[in-house]
């Protein structure tokens, strides 16, 4: 059972334009929720978080929205870079509970 | 901060020896660390929540006696892949509860691990 789906495996986008990664969810206990990228050969790197208390945080070209009634995030970079391509992953967790549970990724390529 | 580090990098074994796989916290004190594996073109699988000074909880289907985990001190956990088999080739990644936020992981950069 997929507690946390990311539904495109790929996403395409032009330099400058923005990239918009979606992530969905189906327990509803999840009330905080993470963003990583990875790179290929390495660890992925924590890029931006959301509480539920919330429904959207920034942080530089990134923002992340929370719509708790649809079970739904998603992940704004704005502008793209070509440095941002990599695989994305949306993590949910809640409180008490020490694990995340990961999405299946999104790999992201920005052209120049 | 929350830098968290592996050794090695990358190693090459041959069947049914042991491997032994370090995870560090170099700047914050981790309580808490986990164990993820990763197979080609799929997400990071868990494979067990360690807690210094207590036995790891391992996931459903993860043989504890082949993965062996300690977590002997605040900064540092080991993996180990006792008789190692072609099929346990793969990349291991270990991350530790950080400062931002209590459920926060920061991740090291992984270990490929190849059995001959």
């Amino acid at each position: 059972d997929q507690q946390v789906k990311q539904n495109s495996p790929s996403l395409s986008v032009q330099e400058g334009r923005i990239s918009i990664l979606n992530c969905d969810y189906t327990n509803s206990m999840f009330d905080y929720f993470l963003w990583y990228k990875k790179y290929p050969a390495e660890g992925p790197t924590f890029l931006i978080s959301i509480s539920s208390i919330k429904d959207k945080n920034e942080d530089g070209r990134f923002t992340v929205f929370l719509n708790k009634s649809a079970k739904h995030l998603s992940l704004h970079i704005v502008p793209s870079q070509p440095g941002d391509s990599a695989v994305y992953f949306c993590a949910a967790s809640y409180t008490g509970f020490q694990k995340l549970v990961f999405g299946t990724g999104t790999r992201l390529l920005v052209s120049p | 901060g929350a830098v968290v580090s592996q050794h090695p990098s990358r190693v090459i074994c041959k069947s049914g020896t042991s491997v032994k796989i370090e995870c560090r916290s170099l700047d914050f004190q981790a309580t808490t660390m986990f164990w993820y594996r990763q197979f080609p073109k799929q997400s990071l699988m868990l494979m067990a929540t360690s807690n210094e000074g207590s036995k790891a909880t391992y996931e459903q289907g993860v043989e504890k006696d082949k993965f062996l985990i300690n977590h002997a001190s605040l900064t540092l956990s080991t993996l180990t892949v006792t008789s190692a088999h072609p099929e346990d080739s793969s990349f291991y990644i270990c991350s530790a509860r950080g400062v931002q936020g209590a459920d926060t992981q920061y991740f090291g950069p992984g270990t490929r691990l190849t059995v001959l």
